[in-house]
Formats: structure tokens, sequence, C-alpha cells
């Protein structure tokens, strides 16, 4: 069965430093992989998908994840953070035969001034 | 949130009462979702349709009932034997040509006493 870990809870970081939320897959077939972000009391937001090809893909807002079929993981980075960026992220997978998307249990993201 | 509209935004109902949650999209998606989101437990499938009059059970399909009667409508009932109801309830929808992110809702936020 396909399952999606988010292994922290809670990311901090400061504002203008680095920062990266994690998420490891596990899936039968080839994983479809995605991100989205949640504001309090909002709907989810697209944040960038990996189909297939480079493994480093670009989103919104100065998001990126890379895809490590090894490690089978796709960690979501962002260069500089902003205190803007504080939010709830969510990892999710899609097994290429079904159109369902399998959440991870969401990291907080905490953006210090 | 997109073309995707839920209302109402907060809803409070009486145990032992049926209460129906409204999502409606503009996108021309003919696939929607019903998730549910509790805290530390990111977002579970209630159920998801592909096609107008057909839907198919998510992972906690019980004491939930869902109609689509129109493409742009997928309204979901919660029901009295729904044990523990109070929840954020989240509508997607998303295109099925290739794979495609699911867009959100703003989302429902139900309590029942």
């Amino acid at each position: 069965a396909q399952s999606v870990a988010q292994p922290e809870d809670q990311v901090n970081v400061a504002e203008g430093n680095p920062l990266t939320v994690k998420c490891t897959y596990s899936v039968s077939g080839n994983p479809y992989l995605f991100w989205y972000v949640q504001y309090p009391n909002r709907g989810l937001q697209f944040l960038l998908k990996y189909i297939t090809g480079d493994n480093l893909v670009k989103g919104s807002y100065g998001f990126e994840a890379e895809f490590n079929k090894s490690q089978t993981s796709f960690h979501l980075k962002k260069p500089s953070a902003l205190v803007s960026d504080s939010a709830l992220y969510f990892c999710a997978v899609r097994e290429d035969s079904s159109y369902k998307l399998i959440f991870g249990s969401g990291t907080r993201l905490l953006v210090r001034p | 949130d997109g073309g995707i509209t839920q209302s109402p935004k907060y809803l409070f109902r009486k145990e032992g009462q049926n209460v129906t949650l409204s999502c409606e999209q503009n996108l021309n998606h003919d696939a929607m979702y019903w998730y549910r989101q509790d805290p530390g437990q990111g977002l579970r499938l209630i159920y998801y349709s592909q096609i107008v009059n057909d839907f198919q059970k998510g992972d906690i399909a019980e004491g939930y009932s869902v109609s689509r009667e129109k493409k742009e409508s997928f309204p979901l009932t919660v029901t009295s034997a729904q044990k523990n109801p109070t929840a954020f309830y989240l509508c997607a929808s998303s295109s099925l040509a290739g794979v495609n992110e699911q867009y959100f809702g703003p989302g429902t936020r139900l309590t029942v006493t």
C-alpha cells in the first residue's frame, strides 16, 4: 500500500535562512508526488509536483523539491525563508494506477523574524 | 482557493442531526473529492467521484453519503451514524487528463455538540 511520511511535526528556521521540510514515500509503482501548503482555516494550495524527468522541481513562491528515487524522498526546500512562509505543509503521493492522493500528516513551518 | 466554493464556512449541529455540506466548482473538472482533516492526522479521503452519477468510497466513508447529479456539484451529507463528525471538511477537484493536482476549496468547519 502506498504511504507518505513527514517525520517532523514542526520545523523552525530564522528568516533568510534556507529551509527543508522532509517527506518520504512508499509506492509499488511509479510515484507522482505533490506538495501543498495550508494557512490557518483555509484550504490547501498547490505548490509543486513531480511526475517524471528532472529530479529538481520548481514551484510557487520560490519553493522547490528534490526527488530522490533511491532514498524514496521528496524534500521541500527554499533557499531563503520568509516569515510569511509560516504555515502547515503537506506532502502527498499518487500511484499511476489511481486518482487518489495519500497525504502525510503535515509539518508546521515556523519562520521567526 | 481557485474556482471551488464550499458553504457554509462554519456549521454547528446537534448530535443526531444529518447535515449537508455544499461543494461547487466552475473549473470544468471531472473528478471531485471530499476529505476530512483532524489535527495531527493530515487529510483522509471520504468519497470521490470521477464522473456524474458515479462515486466511490474512500478510506473513511462510514457515516457519510454523497451525490453527483451535476458535474459542478458534489454535496456531502454527514449522517447521525458518523460517530465523531466534528472536523474540518475539504472539497477538491481535478482534471482527469494526465497527472493533475487537486484544487481545494476553503473548507467547512463542522462542530457537533
